[in-house]
């Protein structure tokens, strides 16, 4: 069954460094999100990404993260200047048909911030 | 704001008894909701959806009520087993469609 994959699984950081996390959607689909769970705290939307174009952010979404579809089957998610509270985990999401469908979510990067 | 939040944080039940799992929102114009299921060291996994215009929809095991007048949703588990166990949280979709705003989640444990 196809599924959504991401490296690293786990990734730790010094405060201020730079970070990309990587996710590979399912390999049809053309929607693609990112999100992030605080340890203990709900899941949090963070950005949704289509034809190449943020369709919808958050406010959590500052201009400290970006994100990137730099080819055919990566999707990435920047953090330019890693803050303490930056460490959580990262899930990247799939659909194939866009708005008010399943979407697909990947295991999980766990972001540590020193 | 708008939020989703859930009624109870922790519920434990016995294998093969049922489960219910609430949750409230407070965006009437909210047109979508799913139910996902979290286990320990994984990602979200998707269990059942609704959409407004419906009240109760049924899978495997599962059923969600939607009760737009107070605006509550719930999880049915039918014979809930030990696989069962984990962290579900409801969602509902924004106006826009694509961000899923999700509770703080309700942990289900299933005990033999």
């Amino acid at each position: 069954e196809p599924e959504v994959t991401q490296t690293p699984s786990h990734q730790v950081t010094q405060m201020g460094q730079e970070v990309i996390l990587r996710c590979v959607p399912i390999s049809n689909h053309l929607y693609f999100y990112w999100y992030r769970q605080i340890l203990g705290q709900k899941v949090e939307f963070l950005v949704s990404f289509y034809n190449n174009e943020i369709s919808e952010k958050s406010e959590i979404f500052d201009d400290q993260f970006s994100v990137e579809r730099p080819d055919g089957s990566n999707f990435t998610l920047k953090i330019r200047s890693t803050k303490l509270e930056d460490s959580a985990m990262y899930f990247c999401a799939s659909s194939g048909q866009g708005a008010y469908n399943e979407q697909f979510f990947g295991p999980g990067t766990r972001l540590t911030v020193l | 704001g708008e939020s989703v939040g859930l009624h109870l944080p922790t519920l434990s039940v016995q294998e093969g008894d049922n489960s219910i799992i609430n949750c409230a929102y407070s965006n009437s114009a909210s047109d979508y909701f799913i139910w996902y299921k979290q286990e320990s060291g994984k990602g979200p996994q998707f269990i059942i959806d609704i959409r407004s215009n419906m009240d109760k929809r049924q899978g495997q095991r599962v059923t969600v009520l939607l009760n737009k007048t107070v605006k509550h949703l719930s999880l049915q588990i039918a014979a809930t087993q030990p696989g069962d166990s984990a962290v579900y949280f409801c969602a509902e979709v924004s106006n826009s469609g694509y961000a899923l705003n999700f509770g703080k989640g309700t942990s289900l444990l299933v005990t033999p």
